[in-house]
């Protein structure tokens, strides 16, 4: 079964600062990979997915960047964090191939302030 | 773009009765997923049940079960004996069929259910 890695748990940064956070897999290859935000009390927001090395597309313009540099890799990034980029991020992985109707497997999650 | 709604911010349930959460979703396709999660406070994102839309019979799962009513497009999700460590938020997913290899997951805003003792 697949683990996922995801760092920092919490993390509290300034306005203007920058953000890297990372995600590893484990027990998986090729998988697709996906950055999900969820603000206080919310649902959650499909940020960035992947479905191999290099490429990456995005759900919703924002300041926020992913890169996957490394098959079983994910990072998210920002050049200058916003208030409004506080929230619970989750990585997630699932299979790739003919793994349409397996679930998604979720990471620990990281819990980002913006001060 | 297909888009899943759960009118229920919260549900409240006393334990060992049953309750049942609703949602609603809309999309133009004819098969796909659906999945329910459950988010204990812990944030820890656990799948408790999936349904095929190609398949007519519910999906159950011991004490979980859902209605899938493909035509009304609607697929709850009912917790029966319910116990008090099934208090969490409940996120209803909607995924593409295998044509959409990106099998990413499209969520309700959540329904937090609450267990009394």
């Amino acid at each position: 079964s697949q683990t996922i890695h995801q760092w920092p748990a919490t993390l509290v940064q300034p306005v203007g600062s920058p953000l890297s956070l990372e995600c590893t897999v484990e027990g998986t290859s090729n998988p697709n990979l996906y950055w999900y935000r969820q603000a206080a009390g919310r649902g959650l927001q499909l940020l960035f997915y992947s479905v191999g090395i290099g490429q990456i597309s995005s759900e919703v313009p924002q300041n926020l960047s992913a890169s996957r540099p490394q098959d079983r890799q994910f990072i998210l990034s920002s050049k200058k964090l916003l208030l409004s980029d506080s929230g619970f991020y989750l990585c997630a992985s699932t299979a790739g191939g003919l793994s349409y109707n397996s679930p998604l497997h979720f990471g620990n999650g990281t819990r980002l302030t913006v001060t | 773009a297909q888009t899943v709604t759960q009118s229920q911010p919260e549900m409240s349930v006393q334990e060992a009765e049953t309750v049942t959460l609703s949602c609603t979703y809309d999309t133009s396709e004819s098969d796909y997923y659906l999945f329910w999660y459950k988010q204990p406070p812990s944030r820890q994102m656990i799948l408790v049940i999936r349904q095929e839309a190609y398949k007519q019979q519910n999906a159950t799962e011991n004490r979980f079960s859902v209605n899938f009513q493909k035509a009304a497009k609607s697929f709850s999700l009912k917790i029966s004996d319910s116990q008090l460590g099934d208090a969490a938020m409940y996120f209803c997913a909607y995924r593409s069929d295998w044509m959409d290899s990106s099998y990413k997951l499209i969520f309700g805003s959540g329904t937090r259910l609450l267990v009394r003792p």
